[in-house]
């Protein structure tokens, strides 16, 4: 069966830089989570998205952005990036809005910031 | 702000032996999920109990979750060195649409 599909799986930049985020969602899923997980951290909730409109916010910094398209596809945008950015990022999607039941995870974008 | 916290941070145990983990949380919930993540992988659904239930099993886990005390329970039994990951608990918050808020989760390493 078709998963969460996250691009790229690694990534590293320099600080100041600019990164972007790709997920694509498991085909009918309609709602986009991003989730953020330093090292030995639990899974910090950014930003949701539920038929193109957010729908909830977490403790998403300014300098990033998300946005889901019409395709269902979610991308996360990353600005000024600091050493502290460093973390995998994981993208969830589910079937309608939360309340419903599980999410599914993609296996993450690793971003190391220098 | 941390909704979930788990009890213990760590956890080793041998093959066979049961392992139970605890969360506790904050506020009220429609449901409480569990999740286990091996190293550096991508979270997997484990199990989800609803706010009205008070037990739920599925294969070697069960889940308990008292309400009252605003606490969860995962039981993984006959325990194998293949359970070796983190387990996380999640609830939802009580207005509908936010998202799952995770704990700081549970290492379990299983020895064989």
């Amino acid at each position: 069966a078709a998963g969460v599909i996250q691009s790229p799986r690694h990534l590293i930049k320099e600080k100041r830089e600019t990164a972007t985020l790709k997920c694509y969602p498991i085909p009918r899923h309609d709602t986009v989570y991003w989730y953020q997980q330093g090292p030995g951290q639990d899974p910090q909730f950014l930003i949701s998205f539920y038929e193109k409109m957010q729908s909830d916010k977490g403790s998403i910094p300014d300098r990033f952005s998300a946005q889901q398209f019409s395709d269902y596809h979610s991308e996360l945008n990353m600005s000024s990036l600091e050493l502290g950015d460093s973390a995998l990022y994981f993208c969830a999607s589910s079937l309608g809005p939360f309340g419903t039941g599980e999410l599914f995870f993609g296996e993450g974008s690793r971003l190391t910031v220098l | 702000s941390q909704q979930g916290e788990e009890d213990p941070q760590a956890l080793s145990i041998q093959e066979g032996e049961n392992a139970t983990m605890n969360c506790s949380y904050k506020t009220s919930i429609n449901n409480l999920q569990w999740y286990r993540q091996n190293s550096g992988r991508g979270l997997v659904h484990l199990i989800l109990i609803r706010s009205n239930e008070r037990e739920k099993h599925s294969g070697r886990l069960r889940v308990t979750l008292d309400t009252s005390k605003k606490s969860s329970s995962l039981l993984i039994t006959a325990s194998r060195a293949a359970d070796t990951a983190s387990y996380f608990c999640a609830t939802d918050a009580p207005r509908e649409g936010t998202a799952l808020i995770f704990g700081k989760g549970t290492t379990l390493s299983v020895s064989s």
